[in-house]
């Protein structure tokens, strides 16, 4: 069965210091990674996505991941932070298939601080 | 740009009452998933449908909810009745069926009282 691990449950950071937010998951198959984030009292934005090719993917807002088959990871991380990225942040699982079904960890909270 | 519409966006109720939440997903999406997601939890799959068949509800508690997608389009997810520990907020979400990538309504949060 697959499964997702957010390892920090909440992290505190200053403005414009950078972050990493970990994910590892287990899978016995091939899988698709994604980062959600999610904004008080809103639904999930997908962030970005790993589907195949170049293991390190990046958003337009600056963020960036990279898949780690060998240690199963697939952190996020953000060079310099700003008070709007403040949200939770949600690692998901997926095996692809005619279900296509996630599998979502139970986020991190990122508290950007002035 | 085309988003995943739910309503309402709040909803408080009574214990042992019954409620109703609706979901229109982006259009052409034949997929549908209704999750709920507990306060501190991540999003958890009650309910997938492929057009207006459930694909699955392996985790839907069939004693008091039902969620039905009758001509495949929009959906309808139900709770009858009411209970304390339903207090969550409810999530649809749509997929073109590729990749798993889904793209996710505001939600609905509901308060049982």
């Amino acid at each position: 069965a697959q499964s997702v691990t957010q390892l920090d449950s909440q992290v505190p950071v200053f403005e414009e210091a950078p972050v990493e937010l970990r994910c590892n998951y287990s899978s016995s198959v091939s899988v698709y990674l994604f980062w959600y984030v999610q904004y008080p009292n809103q639904g999930l934005q997908l962030l970005l996505k790993y589907l195949s090719g170049s293991t390190l993917v990046e958003s337009i807002n600056g963020f960036e991941a990279e898949f780690n088959k060998s240690q199963t990871s697939f952190h996020l991380r953000k060079p310099s932070v700003h008070i709007s990225d403040t949200a939770e942040y949600f690692c998901a699982v997926g095996k692809g298939g005619s279900q296509g079904n996630l599998i979502f960890g139970k986020g991190t909270k990122l508290s950007v601080k002035p | 740009e085309a988003e995943v519409a739910q309503s309402p966006r709040y909803k408080i109720t009574e214990k042992s009452q019954a409620v109703a939440f609706w979901c229109d997903p982006i259009s052409g999406h034949a997929t549908l998933y209704w999750y709920r997601q507990i306060l501190g939890q991540g999003p958890e799959l009650l309910v997938q449908f492929q057009d207006e068949s459930v694909v699955d509800d392996s985790q839907l508690p069939k004693d008091r909810f039902s969620a039905e997608r009758l001509k495949g389009v929009d959906s309808t997810l139900k709770i009858q009745p009411a209970e304390l520990g339903d207090s969550a907020m409810y999530l649809c979400a749509s997929s073109s069926g590729r990749l798993n990538e889904q793209f996710f309504g505001p939600g609905t949060r509901l308060t049982v009282l």
